[in-house]
């Protein structure tokens, strides 16, 4: 199946900096990335769509802002936590649609807020 | 709107089968099922596309009712291994989002 790397897998970051977190298609080009946030034991939340070439659609109560999503070719999608704030702490993770077969996830980063 | 799944939480002993259920209120052009292990990216198990199929590899199974709105996992024969969370999922949309359950945390205990 295809290949979603994701980096960093775990960051600890100081309350108010930035933290990148990097999706990439290793060997399909992705023309649309889901962004999904995970807090413990609950369940994968849609953040957000980033499209290549063209604005994310972010999901109801996302805010843009603070989530900047880039997807500036079709092997990379970025997304940044901008003024991360302990709240902010959860696993996220990235995902390639596969139409009518399985999603290709990368492996999540835990980021940490303190 | 999140498909809803039975159990929350189910606890096996090594061997004992397991089914999970998934339900919409709305037919679904798909479900996918995958199971995530703590920290850990999900990992995919099936998909399901149409009403009445059932499809199923080893010990793990599942089904997708007629009117496309339910689905079974079926785990048998439990293994140490099937712990995790499971999680049933549908596609909606021509971007092929996926809208995840709650999930059911199954615990396989030797």
């Amino acid at each position: 199946g295809a290949v979603v790397s994701q980096h960093p897998s775990r960051v600890i970051c100081k309350s108010g900096t930035s933290v990148k977190i990097e999706c990439r298609s290793l060997d399909f080009q992705a023309t649309t990335m889901f962004w999904y946030r995970q807090f413990p034991k609950q369940s994968l939340m849609l953040m957000a769509t980033s499209n290549e070439g063209s604005k994310a659609t972010y999901e109801q109560g996302v805010e843009k802002d603070k989530f900047l999503i880039n997807h500036a070719s079709l092997t990379l999608s970025t997304l940044t936590v901008t003024s991360a704030h302990p709240e902010d702490s959860s696993f996220y993770i990235c995902s390639a649609p596969g139409g009518y077969t399985e999603a290709f996830f990368g492996q999540g980063t835990r980021l940490t807020v303190v | 709107q999140q498909p809803v799944q039975s159990p929350q939480a189910v606890i096996l002993r090594e061997g004992e089968d397991a089914v999970i259920n998934c339900s919409s209120s709305k037919a679904l052009y798909s479900v996918h099922w995958y199971r995530q292990k703590h920290g850990e990216a999900p990992v995919f198990l099936m998909i399901l596309l149409k009403g009445g199929e059932q499809k199923g590899h080893e010990k793990i199974s599942a089904s997708f009712n007629e009117k496309k709105q339910q689905s079974s996992l079926y785990l048998t024969a439990s293994q140490l291994s099937y712990s995790g969370t499971y999680f049933c999922s549908y596609s909606g949309g021509s971007n092929y989002k996926l809208t995840f359950g709650k999930g059911t945390l199954l615990t396989v205990n030797p």
